[in-house]
C-alpha cells in the first residue's frame, strides 16, 4: 500500500543552522506531496507542498523538491529559528481522494 | 473567515462508555475528513464526508462511525471506548464543490479533541 517513511528524530539544531528531514514513499502512481507542522496543542498546518514531479514547493524559508526517480521529497532550510521548533509531517495524496498517508513525524527543537 | 472548531477539545471517559466529537468547517467548505493521531501509530486516517455521504473510509474497526449535516458539521462517534482509543482526533474541511475530484485543494485542519480513556 502507499506508506511515507520520514527520519523520527527528534533533531535538536542550534539557531542558524541548516535543517533536512528526509521522506521518502511508495505509492502506486504519482501522488501529491506535502509538508505539514504542528506546533504544541495545536492542529497541523500545511507548509509546503509538490504535485507532480520535479515541482519544488517553498513557504518560510522551507523547501522540498518532488524527486520522482528517488521517490523522495526532503524538506530543507537554510537557517532556522527557534520559532520553527515543531514536529514536521510528511505525507502523501493520491489524485481522486481526500486521504491523506502521514510519516511518523519529525520533533524539531532550535535552541538559541 | 473562522477556521475549522472541534468540541471539545478535551474530554475523559471510561472504558467500555461512547463519545461524540464534534466539527464544524469553515463556512462553505463540504468536504470533512477525520484522523486519529497516537505517540504509537502516528495519524491514521479515519474516513471522509462529502454532501452528507461517507466517500472513503480508513482501516477502523466499526466501533468508529461518523456521519455529516446538512450545513456540513461533522460528528464521529466511539462506542464501547478502550484505553488504545486515547488520541487527538483532528477533524479537516477543504473546499471541494461538487462535480469537482476529490483531492483538488487543501485540507484545513482543527485544533483537535483530545480524548482519554480511563
Amino acid at each position: 500500500g502507499n506508506s511515507v517513511t520520514q527520519m523520527e528524530g527528534p533533531v535538536t539544531l542550534s539557531e542558524e543552522a541548516f535543517l533536512t528531514i528526509n521522506c521518502t514513499y511508495t505509492a502506486t502512481g504519482y501522488p501529491s506531496l506535502f509538508w505539514y507542522v504542528q506546533y504544541p496543542g495545536e492542529g497541523l498546518q500545511l507548509l509546503l507542498k509538490a504535485t507532480k514531479a520535479d515541482d519544488k514547493g517553498s513557504n518560510k524559508g522551507f523547501e522540498a523538491t518532488y524527486r520522482k526517480e528517488t521517490t523522495s521529497f526532503h524538506l530543507e532550510k537554510g537557517s532556522v529559528q527557534v520559532s520553527d521548533s515543531a514536529v514536521y509531517f510528511c505525507a502523501q495524496r493520491q489524485g481522486g481522494s481526500e486521504k491523506l498517508v502521514f510519516g511518523k513525524g519529525t520533533k524539531l527543537t532550535v535552541n538559541p | 473567515k473562522a477556521g475549522v472548531t472541534q468540541t471539545p477539545r478535551y474530554l475523559i471517559k471510561t472504558r467500555g462508555q461512547q463519545v461524540t466529537l464534534s466539527c464544524s468547517p469553515i463556512s462553505g467548505h463540504r468536504s470533512v475528513s477525520w484522523y486519529q493521531q497516537t505517540p504509537g501509530q502516528g495519524l491514521q486516517f479515519l474516513f471522509e464526508y462529502f454532501s452528507e455521504t461517507q466517500r472513503n473510509k480508513g482501516n477502523f474497526p466499526g466501533r468508529f462511525s461518523g456521519r455529516q449535516f446538512s450545513n456540513s458539521r461533522s460528528e464521529m462517534n466511539v462506542s464501547t471506548l478502550e484505553l488504545g482509543d486515547s488520541a487527538l482526533y483532528l477533524c479537516a474541511s477543504s473546499p471541494r464543490l461538487a462535480g469537482e475530484p476529490a483531492g483538488s485543494y487543501e485540507q484545513y485542519f482543527g485544533p483537535g479533541t483530545r480524548l482519554t480513556v480511563t
